[in-house]
Protein backbone atom coordinates (compact mmCIF):
# COMPACT_ATOMS: atom_id res chain seq x y z
CA UNK A 1 0.00 0.00 0.00
CA UNK A 2 0.84 3.65 -0.12
CA UNK A 3 3.30 4.95 2.72
CA UNK A 4 5.29 7.77 3.77
CA UNK A 5 8.52 6.98 5.75
CA UNK A 6 10.71 10.29 7.65
CA UNK A 7 13.97 8.71 8.64
CA UNK A 8 14.88 11.29 11.21
CA UNK A 9 12.85 10.65 14.10
CA UNK A 10 14.59 13.69 16.07
CA UNK A 11 17.00 16.55 14.70
CA UNK A 12 18.37 18.88 16.96
CA UNK A 13 19.73 22.65 15.92
CA UNK A 14 21.48 25.69 16.33
CA UNK A 15 19.47 28.94 15.63
CA UNK A 16 20.45 29.67 11.59
CA UNK A 17 21.46 26.63 11.24
CA UNK A 18 20.14 24.81 7.65
CA UNK A 19 17.32 22.23 8.06
CA UNK A 20 16.72 19.49 6.41
CA UNK A 21 14.11 16.47 6.99
CA UNK A 22 13.84 14.04 4.98
CA UNK A 23 10.71 12.41 3.51
CA UNK A 24 10.45 9.77 0.73
CA UNK A 25 7.02 8.03 -0.16
CA UNK A 26 5.72 4.98 -1.98
CA UNK A 27 2.67 5.00 -3.95
CA UNK A 28 1.64 5.33 -7.66
CA UNK A 29 0.33 7.86 -10.03
CA UNK A 30 0.88 11.15 -8.60
CA UNK A 31 -0.01 11.83 -5.13
CA UNK A 32 0.06 15.17 -3.59
CA UNK A 33 2.69 15.34 -1.20
CA UNK A 34 2.20 17.84 2.44
CA UNK A 35 3.99 18.80 5.11
CA UNK A 36 1.92 19.97 8.40
CA UNK A 37 3.92 20.90 11.59
CA UNK A 38 2.28 20.72 14.92
CA UNK A 39 3.24 22.65 18.35
CA UNK A 40 2.86 21.74 21.41
CA UNK A 41 -0.45 21.65 23.21
CA UNK A 42 -1.64 22.16 19.23
CA UNK A 43 -3.18 20.07 16.42
CA UNK A 44 -0.88 19.58 13.24
CA UNK A 45 -1.47 22.96 10.33
CA UNK A 46 -0.80 22.50 6.97
CA UNK A 47 2.63 24.38 5.76
CA UNK A 48 2.10 23.36 1.94
CA UNK A 49 1.47 21.10 -0.69
CA UNK A 50 2.82 20.13 -4.14
CA UNK A 51 1.13 17.83 -6.52
CA UNK A 52 3.43 17.22 -9.48
CA UNK A 53 6.88 16.66 -10.66
CA UNK A 54 9.33 19.40 -10.04
CA UNK A 55 6.42 21.58 -8.24
CA UNK A 56 8.10 23.37 -5.09
CA UNK A 57 6.12 24.11 -2.19
CA UNK A 58 6.75 26.51 0.42
CA UNK A 59 5.70 28.71 3.22
CA UNK A 60 7.08 30.57 5.89
CA UNK A 61 10.36 30.16 4.86
CA UNK A 62 9.94 26.49 4.28
CA UNK A 63 10.12 24.69 0.96
CA UNK A 64 9.96 21.39 -0.48
CA UNK A 65 10.17 20.53 -4.24
CA UNK A 66 7.98 17.17 -5.79
CA UNK A 67 10.49 14.58 -7.36
CA UNK A 68 8.89 11.71 -8.76
CA UNK A 69 12.36 10.23 -9.80
CA UNK A 70 13.56 9.99 -6.56
CA UNK A 71 10.01 9.64 -4.93
CA UNK A 72 11.03 12.60 -2.52
CA UNK A 73 9.61 15.53 -0.80
CA UNK A 74 12.24 16.96 1.69
CA UNK A 75 11.60 19.82 3.86
CA UNK A 76 14.44 22.64 4.01
CA UNK A 77 14.77 25.67 5.89
CA UNK A 78 18.22 27.90 5.14
CA UNK A 79 17.81 29.43 8.66
CA UNK A 80 15.94 28.44 11.67
CA UNK A 81 14.60 30.11 14.49
CA UNK A 82 13.94 28.62 18.22
CA UNK A 83 10.40 29.43 17.13
CA UNK A 84 10.42 26.55 14.57
CA UNK A 85 10.41 24.23 17.50
CA UNK A 86 7.86 21.79 16.54
CA UNK A 87 7.07 18.38 15.02
CA UNK A 88 6.69 17.66 11.09
CA UNK A 89 4.58 15.61 9.33
CA UNK A 90 4.96 14.38 5.72
CA UNK A 91 2.14 13.33 4.22
CA UNK A 92 0.49 11.43 0.83
CA UNK A 93 -2.64 12.40 -0.69
CA UNK A 94 -4.03 9.00 -1.32
CA UNK A 95 -4.23 9.35 -5.35
CA UNK A 96 -6.65 6.69 -6.02
CA UNK A 97 -9.43 9.17 -4.92
CA UNK A 98 -10.45 7.46 -1.18
CA UNK A 99 -9.49 10.78 0.48
CA UNK A 100 -6.92 9.64 2.67
CA UNK A 101 -4.47 11.70 4.33
CA UNK A 102 -1.40 9.24 4.90
CA UNK A 103 1.68 10.69 7.60
CA UNK A 104 4.87 9.69 7.74
CA UNK A 105 5.33 8.95 11.94
CA UNK A 106 6.70 12.60 12.17
CA UNK A 107 10.15 14.61 13.07
CA UNK A 108 10.64 16.26 16.19
CA UNK A 109 12.56 19.26 15.67
CA UNK A 110 14.12 21.33 18.61
CA UNK A 111 16.13 24.41 17.89
CA UNK A 112 18.20 25.43 20.95
CA UNK A 113 18.91 29.57 21.34
CA UNK B 1 -11.99 31.83 11.86
CA UNK B 2 -10.15 28.47 10.71
CA UNK B 3 -11.03 26.76 14.10
CA UNK B 4 -12.05 23.40 15.07
CA UNK B 5 -12.55 22.71 18.38
CA UNK B 6 -12.66 19.67 20.38
CA UNK B 7 -13.81 18.10 24.01
CA UNK B 8 -12.78 17.58 25.96
CA UNK B 9 -9.10 17.94 25.96
CA UNK B 10 -8.44 15.25 28.64
CA UNK B 11 -10.17 12.00 28.91
CA UNK B 12 -9.54 9.27 31.63
CA UNK B 13 -12.14 6.52 31.26
CA UNK B 14 -12.21 2.93 32.82
CA UNK B 15 -11.92 -0.08 30.86
CA UNK B 16 -15.23 -1.35 29.26
CA UNK B 17 -16.63 2.01 29.89
CA UNK B 18 -17.74 4.01 27.05
CA UNK B 19 -16.21 7.43 25.62
CA UNK B 20 -17.96 9.71 23.59
CA UNK B 21 -15.43 12.15 21.92
CA UNK B 22 -16.77 15.78 20.72
CA UNK B 23 -15.68 17.89 17.83
CA UNK B 24 -16.82 20.95 16.18
CA UNK B 25 -16.18 23.36 12.80
CA UNK B 26 -17.77 26.72 11.64
CA UNK B 27 -16.16 26.32 8.21
CA UNK B 28 -18.95 24.53 6.88
CA UNK B 29 -16.46 22.10 5.53
CA UNK B 30 -18.15 19.20 4.26
CA UNK B 31 -16.19 16.72 5.41
CA UNK B 32 -14.78 15.50 8.70
CA UNK B 33 -12.31 12.87 9.72
CA UNK B 34 -11.56 11.30 13.38
CA UNK B 35 -7.99 10.11 13.48
CA UNK B 36 -5.68 8.26 15.73
CA UNK B 37 -2.18 9.62 17.56
CA UNK B 38 -0.06 7.31 19.48
CA UNK B 39 3.73 8.11 20.75
CA UNK B 40 6.11 7.58 17.95
CA UNK B 41 3.24 6.74 15.44
CA UNK B 42 2.46 8.91 12.92
CA UNK B 43 -1.95 9.85 12.58
CA UNK B 44 -3.91 6.82 11.56
CA UNK B 45 -7.52 7.53 10.20
CA UNK B 46 -9.97 6.06 11.79
CA UNK B 47 -13.15 7.79 9.71
CA UNK B 48 -14.31 10.24 8.23
CA UNK B 49 -17.53 11.79 6.95
CA UNK B 50 -18.68 13.57 3.51
CA UNK B 51 -21.72 15.42 4.06
CA UNK B 52 -24.02 12.29 5.95
CA UNK B 53 -22.32 9.68 4.41
CA UNK B 54 -19.45 7.87 7.13
CA UNK B 55 -17.10 6.01 5.68
CA UNK B 56 -15.10 3.89 8.07
CA UNK B 57 -11.68 2.06 7.55
CA UNK B 58 -11.51 -1.62 7.57
CA UNK B 59 -9.34 -2.48 10.14
CA UNK B 60 -11.48 -0.57 12.70
CA UNK B 61 -14.60 -0.81 11.18
CA UNK B 62 -15.90 -2.74 14.86
CA UNK B 63 -14.05 -0.61 17.00
CA UNK B 64 -15.29 2.96 16.71
CA UNK B 65 -18.45 5.04 15.92
CA UNK B 66 -19.51 8.18 14.74
CA UNK B 67 -22.34 10.30 14.62
CA UNK B 68 -23.17 13.93 12.36
CA UNK B 69 -26.21 15.36 13.69
CA UNK B 70 -25.39 18.20 11.36
CA UNK B 71 -22.24 19.98 9.31
CA UNK B 72 -20.83 21.73 12.14
CA UNK B 73 -20.57 18.57 14.67
CA UNK B 74 -18.98 15.08 14.73
CA UNK B 75 -18.70 13.03 17.37
CA UNK B 76 -16.45 9.84 18.02
CA UNK B 77 -17.78 6.92 20.00
CA UNK B 78 -16.02 3.79 21.72
CA UNK B 79 -18.58 1.29 22.93
CA UNK B 80 -16.11 -0.72 25.36
CA UNK B 81 -12.97 1.40 26.08
CA UNK B 82 -9.79 -0.96 26.04
CA UNK B 83 -6.00 -0.32 27.48
CA UNK B 84 -5.42 -0.06 24.03
CA UNK B 85 -7.31 2.94 23.21
CA UNK B 86 -5.09 5.23 25.15
CA UNK B 87 -3.80 7.65 22.47
CA UNK B 88 -4.79 11.37 21.17
CA UNK B 89 -7.67 11.88 18.97
CA UNK B 90 -7.53 14.30 16.27
CA UNK B 91 -10.58 15.75 15.01
CA UNK B 92 -9.96 17.73 11.29
CA UNK B 93 -12.32 18.94 8.22
CA UNK B 94 -11.72 20.12 4.88
CA UNK B 95 -13.50 21.14 2.12
CA UNK B 96 -13.08 18.78 -1.03
CA UNK B 97 -10.97 15.78 -1.54
CA UNK B 98 -9.21 14.79 1.67
CA UNK B 99 -6.11 13.36 -0.30
CA UNK B 100 -5.99 16.91 -2.14
CA UNK B 101 -7.31 19.19 0.14
CA UNK B 102 -5.96 21.37 3.64
CA UNK B 103 -7.18 19.42 6.49
CA UNK B 104 -7.65 21.71 9.43
CA UNK B 105 -7.00 19.75 13.16
CA UNK B 106 -8.68 20.56 16.24
CA UNK B 107 -5.71 20.30 19.08
CA UNK B 108 -6.95 16.48 19.99
CA UNK B 109 -8.35 15.13 22.87
CA UNK B 110 -6.25 13.13 25.19
CA UNK B 111 -7.78 9.63 26.11
CA UNK B 112 -6.53 7.91 28.75
CA UNK B 113 -8.06 4.07 29.40
CA UNK B 114 -7.32 2.89 32.90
Amino acid sequence: GDSVTQTEGQVALSEEDFLTIHCNYSASGYPALFWYVQYPGEGPQFLFRASRDKEKGSSRGFEATYDKGTTSFHLRKASVQESDSAVYYCALGDPSGSWQLIFGSGTQLTVMP
Amino acid sequence: DTTVKQNPRYKLARVGKPVNLICSQTMNHDTMYWYQKKPNQAPKLLLFYYDKILNREADTFEKFQSSRPNNSFCSLYIGSAGLEYSAMYLCASSSGLGGYAEQFFGPGTRLTVL
